[in-house]
Parts: structure tokens; C-alpha cells; sequence
């Protein structure tokens, strides 16, 4: 049974650009969430997905945007990056119609912006 | 909005001993969920143990036990016989029930060190 996946593990981009991380939820489940961690303190949430729509949104710009496809994978995008988006983002997937309420996380995407 | 608080930014625990991890949260709800991850650096979240606040019986699960006091809004993880593996950092987290939005508000996290 496969956890959650991300993907790229590491990646490095300039000011100004685009990026995209994927994720590819744990089997069987349907809600995507997706954080951001700066170092040395605690994961920011970004936004949640379920049924292809965003359902729930933290404190960040427009700049971050997301998708969720048929099969409930998951991207997130980033426009116009900046320094400060330099970070790990994690993604983490949960059952909605489980009573438990536990996110399982994916080992993250580490986002180095120069 | 929900806080999550943790005022350890470092521990340290000596193999086979024990030690407890502080969290305090403040919220206005009655029903909602807290949460200890842990954190390693391999920089995988791993749940290490959850209570529902409806429930009055504190949380265990093998070495990591929880003590949870509702009315005081404190949320401490206690492990006992701390192993080398133990070692990361633990963050403490709380979510509403799914039907409400389940995103997980954390702490700023405890460093955990484990001498041998």
C-alpha cells in the first residue's frame, strides 16, 4: 500500500519563475491538503482539495493556486516566485469518510528559489 | 482563530528515560482533535499519536502516552524508555472534525535529543 508521494523531492528555481509539485495521494483516499515549511518551524497550511475543488484555504496570496484531478492527485503551483517561497511544501491526504481525522503525510518538496 | 503553542524549542533525554513534550492551544471550539507528529530528518511527518477532544481517556499508543487536560487547553506527550530512534522534531497540532475543514494548525516545534 503506498503512502503519499511527491514529486520533485528538490528543486531550484529563480525569482519571477513558475513552479509546479505533485502529489499523489495514499490509496484510498480523496482529500488532498498541501502545507508550506519554512526552515525550523512548523508546517503553514496552503489549501485543502476534495472532490476537484479547493474547500479550504489559508493565508496565501493568489500567487499559490491548486488543482486536483479525477484520480485525486494533486498539484500545486507557485507563480512569480520569491525568496521567501524558498521552503519544504508538504503534502499530506486524509479519507473524508473516515472517522479518524489523520493526515498522512509525503516526504515533501524541497523549493530552493534564488 | 486556533493557536498552537509550544514553549520547549529543545529537549534532551537520556536513552531509556523519560520525557514530556509541552503544548497549550487556544480555541473556542468543543469539539476538535489534537495531534503530536513527529518529524525526522528525513523530513517525513509521522503521526506519533491523536486524541479526540470528546474523550476524556488519555491517548496511548506503546511508549508515547498523552496527558490531555481540556479545560487547562494543554496537550503534553510523554515518552517513556526514549530510544535513539526518538530522536526528532515533534510538533504538536490541532484540527477540526473533517466536516468543518480539517486543515492542521501546528506548533513551532520541540527539538528532541537523545544521549546515549
Amino acid at each position: 500500500d503506498a503512502g503519499v508521494t511527491q514529486s520533485p523531492t528538490h528543486l531550484i528555481k529563480t525569482r519571477g519563475q513558475q513552479v509546479t509539485l505533485r502529489c499523489s495521494p495514499k490509496s484510498g483516499h480523496d482529500t488532498v491538503s498541501w502545507y508550506q515549511q519554512a526552515l525550523g518551524q512548523g508546517p503553514q497550511f496552503i489549501f485543502q482539495y476534495y472532490e476537484e475543488e479547493e474547500r479550504q484555504r489559508g493565508n496565501f496570496p493568489d500567487r499559490f493556486s491548486g488543482h486536483q484531478f479525477p484520480n485525486y492527485s494533486s498539484e500545486l503551483n507557485v507563480n512569480a516566485l520569491l525568496l521567501g517561497d524558498s521552503a519544504l511544501y508538504l503534502c499530506a491526504s486524509t479519507k473524508t469518510t473516515s472517522t479518524k481525522n489523520i493526515q498522512y503525510f509525503g516526504a515533501g518538496t524541497r523549493l530552493s528559489v534564488l | 482563530a486556533q493557536t498552537v503553542t509550544q514553549s520547549q524549542p529543545e529537549m534532551s533525554v537520556q536513552e531509556a528515560e523519560t520525557v514530556t513534550l509541552s503544548c497549550t492551544y487556544d480555541t473556542s471550539e468543543s469539539d476538535y482533535y489534537l495531534f503530536w507528529y513527529k518529524q525526522p530528518p528525513s523530513r517525513q511527518m509521522i503521526l506519533v499519536i491523536r486524541q479526540e477532544a470528546y474523550k476524556q481517556q488519555n491517548a496511548t499508543e506503546n511508549r508515547f502516552s498523552v496527558n490531555f487536560q481540556k479545560a487547562a487547553k494543554s496537550f503534553s506527550l510523554k515518552i517513556s524508555d526514549s530510544q535513539l530512534g526518538d530522536a526528532a522534531m515533534y510538533f504538536c497540532a490541532y484540527s477540526l472534525p473533517m466536516e468543518y475543514g480539517n486543515k492542521l494548525v501546528f506548533g513551532a516545534g520541540t527539538i528532541l535529543r537523545v544521549k546515549s
